[in-house]
């Protein structure tokens, strides 16, 4: 079956440690992103790529990184230099259509720091 | 003032009762309506989906869009505990931007549905 797999789905960091959240898609899209979810506040965007090797930032960029090296995959890390990074993360991806922009989600990450 | 506006709830109704779900928006470009559903610890579904302005329906959902008046809605029929999920409303207009087109979420509304 197509779909988006995150992993791990929850994840404690200790203050001062990077972390790596892993994006997987086995839907052929080309485009992939970068949520974050938060009480209250919808979703939030952190980084997305629109093709391998390009990604480009979203609203809320500082203190996160990512890669593109391979079409299915787009690993998001949590730098110490993000001062609040307790939260839900969500992983999703669509087709580079013009129609809409309508995103395919993965299952999400919970991260808590400790 | 946010781009869209969702009521966050939480909204608790009886089971079969019609349940009316909204959102305010202010930019006009906005030409493509999504309403997902999320489960408790899960990510969101993709529910309906509406281009513009008029009515779509799917089974017992409806949703509806009102660009006159920035307002877009989602009706369901005959409710049930399944639909118990947060919705949440999200929007875009057709104008990329550095390959990408600008979706932009709802707080979103957590619902429940009480057998």
């Amino acid at each position: 079956d197509g779909g988006i797999t995150q992993s791990p789905k929850y994840l404690f960091r200790k203050e001062g440690q990077n972390v790596t959240l892993s994006c997987e898609q086995n839907l052929n899209h080309d485009a992939m992103y970068w949520y974050r979810q938060d009480p209250g506040q919808g979703l939030r965007l952190i980084y997305y790529s629109q093709i391998v090797n390009d990604f480009q930032k979203g609203d809320i960029a500082e203190g996160y990184s990512v890669s593109r090296e391979k079409k299915e995959s787009f690993p998001l890390t949590v730098t110490s230099a993000q001062k609040n990074p307790t939260a839900f993360y969500l992983c999703a991806s669509s087709t580079r259509s013009t129609s809409g922009g309508g995103r395919y989600f993965g299952p999400g990450t919970r991260l808590t720091v400790l | 003032q946010k781009e869209v506006e969702q009521d966050p709830g939480p909204l608790s109704v009886p089971e079969g009762a019609i349940v009316s779900l909204n959102c305010t928006y202010s930019n006009s470009a906005f030409q493509y309506f999504m309403w997902y559903r999320q489960y408790s610890r899960k990510g969101p579904e993709l529910l309906m989906y509406t281009y513009s302005s008029g009515n779509k329906e799917d089974g017992r959902f409806t949703a509806q869009v009102d660009k006159s008046s920035k307002y877009i809605s989602l009706f369901i029929r005959d409710s049930q505990p399944s639909d118990s999920a947060t919705y949440l409303c999200a929007m875009s207009d057709p104008l990329i931007i550095q390959g990408a087109q600008k979706l932009v979420f709802g707080q979103g509304t957590r619902l429940t549905i009480n057998p």
